[in-house]
């Protein structure tokens, strides 16, 4: 079975100022791993994606994610934020060929001005 | 643009009653699933179906149930709403088979049981 965890639950930072927002996972097996952004009162859109190959990942909105199987971690990176960032983002994993998707408990990133 | 339906984005109910929510796919997508989001817990399965009538418990199944009686629509029903199930309900879609295997979500219906 694969699990999440976001390790920071609320993260603050100044406008455009980097961000990284952590997620590890645990698995038995390979996994495919995924960022999702959710906008106040929305859904979740995808950000990014990573099934294989290069472990950089470069997603929409200037977001990027780099996997780390040694550290079995998959954290998400913007260099520069702006207030439109401003949302709830979650990891999340799933075994190839699984149906489900196992999520993280989220991560609110908030952006002062 | 691909599309998940939730029927309804804001609800309001009182306990006892049964609810139903309602969820439809533009797209010819196996798999779908019910999702409830609280403040610090994330996203937790509720159930979830991988064709039609076919369906399977998730993390949280006590007091739901589901129904997908043709693939484009899966229902979520609470049988007897209590005040512990006000959350965000979030519906999804997903095709496991392919390169474009992301879940796609719905809008998200709150509902609040008073």
């Amino acid at each position: 079975a694969q699990s999440v965890t976001q390790l920071d639950s609320q993260v603050p930072v100044f406008e455009e100022a980097p961000v990284e927002l952590r997620c590890n996972y645990s698995s038995s097996v390979s996994v495919y791993l995924f960022w999702y952004v959710q906008y106040p009162n929305q859904g979740l859109q995808l950000l990014l994606k990573y099934l294989s190959g290069s472990t950089l990942v470069k997603g929409i909105n200037g977001f990027e994610a780099e996997f780390n199987k040694s550290q079995t971690s998959f954290h998400l990176r913007k260099p520069s934020v702006h207030i439109s960032d401003t949302a709830e983002y979650f990891c999340a994993v799933s075994a190839p060929g699984a149906q489900k998707l196992v999520f993280g408990q989220g991560t609110r990133l908030t952006i002062n001005p | 643009d691909v599309k998940v339906t939730q029927s309804s984005r804001y609800l309001v109910k009182r306990t006892g009653e049964k609810v139903f929510l309602e969820c439809v796919q533009d797209m010819d997508h196996e798999n779908m699933f019910w999702y409830r989001q609280d403040p610090g817990l994330g996203l937790r399965l509720i159930y979830f179906s991988y064709d039609v009538k076919m369906k399977e418990k998730g993390d949280i199944p006590e007091g739901y149930s589901v129904s997908r009686e043709k693939k484009e629509r899966f229902s979520l029903i609470l049988e007897s709403a209590s005040t512990n199930q006000t959350s965000m309900y979030l519906c999804a879609r997903r095709r496991t088979l392919s390169r474009t295997t992301e879940a796609f979500f719905g809008q998200g219906t709150r509902l609040t049981v008073v």
